[in-house]
């Protein structure tokens, strides 16, 4: 059974960098597809963030190209984003997931909150 | 970049049958993009009900169905449920899949 989890801080500082982690267990994510973060302001709809594919290419959502980055631990099976100089606008919950076909599995979801 | 358009609200009747629709703004909707239909309820994570225009996985209803109609994709709810009242949202890939975009969603209300 595969199983994605988000972790990383609650709370963040406007300006400051946004780190979170997903903890993949049950597949190796060197084994293949991609890996992606999706974000939902509060009451809002779903925005995708990025993907990264088991060959370690990456792939951006334009509007966010510049203050995103993701990689991959294939150490710990896990992949992470960072996203720089946040504003309020950023906070969401924030999930982890890989969708390819009939392999699609989600995480929770963790909740971020931009404030001082 | 690319716009997804779905349908802001829809209303079904119980054991109605409703079709969502998902359009992009660089023209029709083909099964190169991929469409992905995905669930959401209240507080809860979004779940893919249709992956790849209309397949399905294991745990979605039979009564959900995906297709291409007019240019668009779309979701077919047939037999409306109370449980089925939730947000849905479109997933189109684009070149590649370098590019996915979500639409703005559908708040489905079984009435």
């Amino acid at each position: 059974q595969v199983q994605l989890q988000e972790s990383g801080p609650g709370l963040v500082k406007p300006s400051a960098t946004l780190s979170l982690t997903c903890t993949v267990s049950g597949y190796s994510i060197s084994s293949g597809y991609s890996w992606g973060w999706i974000r939902q302001p509060p009451g809002k709809g779903l925005e995708w963030i990025g993907s990264i594919w088991h060959s370690g290419s990456t792939y951006y959502n334009p509007s966010l190209r510049r203050r995103v980055s993701i990689s991959v631990d294939r150490s710990k099976n896990q992949f992470s984003l960072r996203m720089s100089s946040v504003t309020a606008a950023d906070t969401s919950v924030y999930y982890c997931a890989t969708i390819n076909g009939p392999f699609d599995y989600w995480g929770q979801g963790t909740l971020v909150t931009v404030s001082s | 970049q690319a716009v997804v358009t779905q349908e802001p609200s829809l209303t079904v009747s119980p054991g109605g049958t409703v079709t969502l629709t998902c359009g992009s703004s660089t023209g029709g909707v083909t099964s190169g993009h991929h469409p992905y239909w995905i669930q959401q309820k209240p507080g809860q994570a979004p779940r893919t009900l249709i992956y790849e225009t209309s397949n399905k996985h294991s745990w979605t209803p039979a009564r959900f169905s995906g297709s291409l109609l007019g240019g668009k994709a779309a979701l077919t709810l047939s037999g409306a449920q109370p449980e089925d009242e939730a947000e849905y949202y479109c997933l189109l890939s684009y070149s590649d899949a370098s590019y996915v975009a979500f639409g703005g969603g559908t708040k489905l209300t079984v009435l």
